[in-house]
């Protein structure tokens, strides 16, 4: 069973910046969810894909986007990079039911850098 | 709304002591809860869960945490510390699994770093 991974590992980025960050999920997982943590803190929900949907949000502007492909992997788009949005990315991969959602199995992250 | 306080930042035990990292949630629902845990510069690892069965949850590395509805706790404990032990544990609530809100939306504590003395 292969686990959820991320890549890139690491990236630097300058302000304004556009910026891809990329998850493959936990093999027989069909939903991905995205967090970003700061520094100190806990993870924050960004949003959660399903079936190549946005299938809800956190309290994240428009600049954050994201895609899922058929094979359930995924991308977390930033514009405009801010210094703020430095913080280490987490993707988490799982498995969607009707009622809810299985438990989220976390990637090792990308630890993004805004000079 | 669901919400966690994790109400230590920081515990320190030396090995071969038992460890308590403190939580309480707050949820409109009947609560689905979590630990996670974080070794430096790593992803979140699942230590246990709870799901509205067995209020006695058992993890993983010897971990257990007992879900109390009347107190609105989850606190985790450990009968005896590892120096492996040392990482970073998150509190972690998301509406049960009746909510048909957003599912991806767990909600994490703010995460108790717990060191181990030798």
């Amino acid at each position: 069973e292969t686990g959820v991974t991320q890549s890139p590992t690491h990236l630097i980025k300058t302000r304004g910046q556009q910026v891809t960050l990329r998850c493959s999920s936990q093999s027989g997982h069909n939903t991905v969810s995205w967090y970003q943590q700061a520094l100190g803190q806990g993870p924050q929900f960004i949003f959660q894909y399903y079936r190549e949907e946005e299938n809800g949000r956190g309290n994240f502007p428009p600049r954050f986007s994201g895609l899922q492909f058929p094979n359930y992997s995924s991308e977390l788009n930033v514009n405009a990079l801010e210094l703020d949005d430095s913080a280490l990315y987490l993707c988490a991969s799982s498995f969607y039911i009707p009622a809810g959602t299985d438990t989220q199995y976390f990637g090792p992250g990308t630890r993004l850098t805004v000079l | 709304a669901q919400s966690v306080t994790q109400l230590d930042s920081h515990v320190s035990v030396s090995e071969g002591t038992p460890v308590l990292l403190r939580c309480n949630y707050s949820s409109s629902y009947s609560p689905s809860l979590f630990w996670y845990v974080q070794h430096p510069n790593k992803g979140l690892q699942l230590l246990l869960k709870y799901t509205s069965a067995a209020t006695l949850v058992k993890g993983i590395n010897g971990f257990e945490a007992e879900f109390k509805k009347s107190e609105t706790s989850f606190h985790l404990t450990k009968p005896s510390a590892h120096m492996s032990d040392a990482a970073e544990y998150f509190c972690v609530v998301t509406p049960g699994l009746n909510y048909g809100g957003s599912q991806g939306n767990l909600i994490f504590g703010k995460g108790t770093k717990l060191s181990v003395k030798p």
